[in-house]
This record gives structure tokens, C-alpha cells and sequence, in this order.
């Protein structure tokens, strides 16, 4: 069964903690992508890979940091330097060569700070 | 100004009724647009792929898109309380692209 798989669901940060959310694909899709999505408000990227061992800075990329070692697999870590990290956390792959554009979205972490 | 514009709602409706939701964008090189449906606390999930101008029709869901004005559109018909969630458009210049995405526009279908 083909998806991606974000964990944990939800996660709790203490201030001045890294946290990292993990974000895995089955579906051999080249890119994937982080977005960070707040209440009532639309997608804001962080990062994005296209290629493995390659990523580049999205929109929001201060206070944040991924790696991209295996084609499956694009871990976020949230730093303490991110002074608001509370939001609804969503990793989303693509495959640029499918007919179908479109982008395949995980369900989501939500981090929450305490 | 953001690239896409989308107006967040809520937008309430009758259940059976059409719901109409529209996006507007600036840049012209958008040929690649689609729409999601996100539930309260889910990732969104692709609901219509439309390339370039036209309809597209998908059983009750209809996109449209008018690049001369810059503008799409997705229309529900027979609207159900089902269909209660936001939807997001999104759209890009190139198959390989990153998708921008608008706002999103939360819709409540009372029964």
C-alpha cells in the first residue's frame, strides 16, 4: 500500500528543544516537500528536495533544517532557534513525470510548544 | 500582493445546494492547476487536475479555468455535509515545478 507516512502525530517541544518530524514515502517519488500550516491559514514552505542529497530553502526555512540521504526519507528538524514552532506540520511528495501533477500529502504532524 | 488569492470564508450553504469557490492569480505562466480538499486535521488530498484553459468535469465537481482573466474556479453541485472542509487551489507554470498554493476556503454544508 502505497503513501507517505508522517510521524509522530502529534508532539510536544519544550522551549529550547530540537525536535525532529519524520516524513517517509513508498511511492519512489523524487520530490518532497515540507509546509508549515497555521490555523485558518494557507501552505507556507519550508524546505524542498527534487533529488536526493540536494534541498533547497523554501519561503520560511529560517529557524529549520532537513536532510535528504535516501530517496524515502526527508526529516525536519525544528530548532530552537524557530521563536513560534506551534502549527500543523505537512510533508507532501511529487512526481514531476506523472501525468497527474499534483503533490501527495501526508496527514500531519501537529507540534505543539509547552 | 500574493501570487494567488483565495477568499477564506467561511462559506456556508444548504445541503444540495452548489457551492462555488474561486481563486485569482497574477502570474500568467500558471498552466497547471488543481484543487484540494483538506479535512479538519488531515492533509489535503488532490481533488481536480486541470491543465491549461477549459472544464473539467468529475462526477458532482467541476473545475474551470479562464486564464485570460487569471481566475479558476471549482463548483459542487448536490453539495453534502461531506463535503464540509477547505478547500485549497494550486497552481504551477511547469510539470516539474513547485506548486503555489492559495489561502484556502473553508465551506460548511448544513444538513
Amino acid at each position: 500500500d502505497g503513501g507517505i507516512t508522517q510521524s509522530p502525530k502529534y508532539l510536544f517541544r519544550k522551549e529550547g528543544q530540537n525536535v525532529t518530524l519524520s516524513c517517509e514515502q513508498n511511492l519512489n517519488h523524487d520530490a518532497m516537500y515540507w509546509y508549515r500550516q497555521d490555523p485558518g491559514q494557507g501552505l507556507r514552505l519550508i524546505y524542498y528536495s527534487q533529488i536526493v542529497n540536494d534541498f533547497q530553502k523554501g519561503d520560511i526555512a529560517e529557524g529549520y533544517s532537513v536532510s535528504r540521504e535516501k530517496k524515502e526519507s526527508f526529516p525536519l528538524t525544528v530548532t530552537s532557534a524557530q521563536k513560534n514552532p506551534t502549527a500543523f506540520y505537512l510533508c507532501a511528495t511529487h512526481n514531476p513525470g506523472h501525468i497527474n501533477y499534483g503533490y501527495t500529502f501526508g496527514s500531519g504532524t501537529r507540534l505543539t510548544v509547552v | 500582493q500574493k501570487e494567488v488569492e483565495q477568499d477564506p470564508g467561511p462559506l456556508s450553504v444548504p445541503e444540495g445546494a452548489i457551492v462555488s469557490l474561486n481563486c485569482t492569480y497574477s502570474n500568467s505562466a500558471f498552466q497547471y492547476f488543481m484543487w484540494y480538499r483538506q479535512y479538519s486535521r488531515k492533509g489535503p488530498e488532490l481533488l481536480m487536475y486541470t491543465y491549461s484553459s477549459g472544464n473539467k468535469e468529475d462526477g458532482r465537481f467541476t473545475a474551470q479555468v479562464d486564464k485570460s482573466s487569471k481566475y479558476i474556479s471549482l463548483f459542487i453541485r448536490d453539495s453534502q455535509p461531506s463535503d464540509s472542509a477547505t478547500y485549497l487551489c494550486a497552481m504551477s507554470a511547469a510539470a516539474g515545478n513547485k506548486l503555489t498554493f492559495g489561502g484556502g476556503t473553508r465551506v460548511l454544508v448544513k444538513p
